[in-house]
């Protein structure tokens, strides 16, 4: 039982790629989130998904898409990175109210 | 204004004392509220739920204020293994769905 798992765990960008961390969970939780963490800040939520195949705008989604093809799947895609995207990106996941579990977490650093 | 807001800190303690601190939300209609951990560059981790009456897990006590809508939480005999930042997550009355509101967090460094 792995609980949550992200990759990858560290990625250097440079302005205007694109790439997709991928999230998975072996809970069978319904609820996955992707929040970023920047320093002095709290978690903030990115985009979240209620079921397989439904996906929604959190609190920053702006330069962001996600997908939830598969239940145990969450995907976060950045079509062109920008410098204002360096930060740290944690994947949760729940069973709905109460507590979440996060993944170890991505560190990306966008030039 | 956050609508969590929590003391950054440091809290320096020294191994064996007692450490209390609190956050403050601003939405008077949240209904959940947890403690989560969160140790350097890694992830956070729920560490305890927050009930009305107060609730107790080990060292650990937490406490909520509805009124002047705040909660804390005070670790007993602290322990080297506790320095870690504290994060304080409250749950919007709308969203059913577990949404959750985090503070900045609350850094505590236990010194031997």
């Amino acid at each position: 039982n792995a609980g949550v798992t992200q990759t990858p765990k560290f990625r250097v960008l440079k302005t205007g790629q694109s790439m997709t961390l991928l999230c998975a969970q072996d809970m069978n939780h319904e609820y996955m989130y992707w929040y970023r963490q920047d320093p002095g800040m709290g978690l903030r939520l990115i985009h979240y998904s209620v079921g397989e195949g439904t996906t929604a705008k959190g609190e920053v989604p702006d330069g962001y898409n996600v997908s939830r093809l598969k239940k145990q799947n969450f995907l976060l895609g950045l079509e062109s990175a920008a410098p204002s995207q360096t930060s740290v990106y944690f994947c949760a996941s729940s069973l709905g109210l109460g507590g979440q579990y996060f993944g170890p977490g991505t560190r990306l650093t966008v030039l | 204004r956050k609508e969590v807001e929590q003391d950054p800190g440091p809290f320096n303690v020294p191994e064996g004392a007692t450490v209390a601190f609190n956050c403050t939300y601003s939405n008077s209609a949240s209904q959940s509220f947890f403690w989560y951990r969160q140790d350097c560059r890694k992830e956070p981790k729920l560490l305890m739920s927050v009930y009305s009456s107060g609730n107790e897990d080990g060292r650990f006590t937490a406490q909520l204020n509805r009124a002047s809508q705040y909660i804390s939480l005070l670790i007993r005999d602290s322990k080297l293994s506790d320095s870690a930042t504290y994060l304080c997550v409250v749950t919007r009355p709308t969203d059913s769905w577990g949404k959750l509101q985090f503070g900045a967090g609350t850094q505590v460094v236990v010194t031997p």
